[in-house]
């Protein structure tokens, strides 16, 4: 059975430029979340996705959106990207929005911002 | 504002020994909690949960307590191995009511053989 699929693994952007992350969740699983984590913030959590709506949403400025299709992938856009969205991004999918035993994760997209 | 703290951003343990890593959430609300390992470039896979019905989970050389008045919790590994060491996050969440799985910052445990 297929993981969590994150792509790409690494990505260079400059500051001021977007960026479109993608995240392809273990087949059945209907549920996508999206997590940053950066040195020393833990995993700060961005959004949750259920059935193409969004479910929950951290607390990050309008840059950071997200959607998730009608297969359950999902991607997230970073806008005017800064420095400080430097950080790696993991996805997390399961099979609905509470699962016992938690969620699996993708090995994430690691975005530096240059 | 950090719901789900972990103090220890380090830990070191003889290999055979013990470790505890601890965790302390302040949102009344959750009432499920779970812990994930991770290693370097690769994402965070689950350990162990516990429900808030329960005070003690345990799998394996896994064991988690549960202290909901004082609103702690602690992840104990016996015996330790150098292939534990990894960051440790622990996570919780409220089941009734909309609402995402928290993390905390982790705890990097080395396991010193």
């Amino acid at each position: 059975k297929a993981g969590v699929t994150q792509t790409p693994r690494y990505l260079i952007k400059t500051r001021g430029q977007q960026v479109t992350l993608s995240c392809s969740p273990i087949s059945g699983h209907r549920s996508v979340s999206w997590y940053q984590q950066t040195p020393g913030q833990g995993l700060q959590f961005l959004f949750e996705y259920f059935s193409e709506t969004q479910r929950n949403k951290g607390n990050f400025p309008g840059r950071f959106s997200g959607r998730q299709f009608s297969n359950s992938r999902s991607e997230m856009n970073v806008s005017t990207l800064e420095l400080g969205d430097s950080a790696l991004y993991l996805c997390a999918s399961s099979t609905g929005l509470f699962t016992l035993g938690g969620y699996t994760f993708g090995s994430g997209t690691r975005l530096t911002v240059v | 504002d950090q719901q789900v703290k972990q103090n220890s951003p380090s830990l070191s343990v003889q290999e055979g020994r013990i470790s505890i890593l601890n965790c302390d959430y302040t949102n009344s609300m959750f009432d499920y909690f779970l812990w994930y390992k991770k290693y370097p470039a690769e994402g965070p896979t689950f350990l162990i949960s516990i429900s808030s019905i329960k005070d003690k989970n345990e799998d394996g050389r896994f064991t988690v307590f549960l202290n909901k008045s004082a609103k702690h919790l602690s992840l104990h590994i016996v015996p330790s191995q150098p292939g534990d060491s990894a960051v440790y996050f622990c996570a919780a969440r409220g089941t009734s009511g909309n609402t995402p799985l928290v993390f905390g910052k982790g705890t990097r445990l080395s396991v010193i053989a």
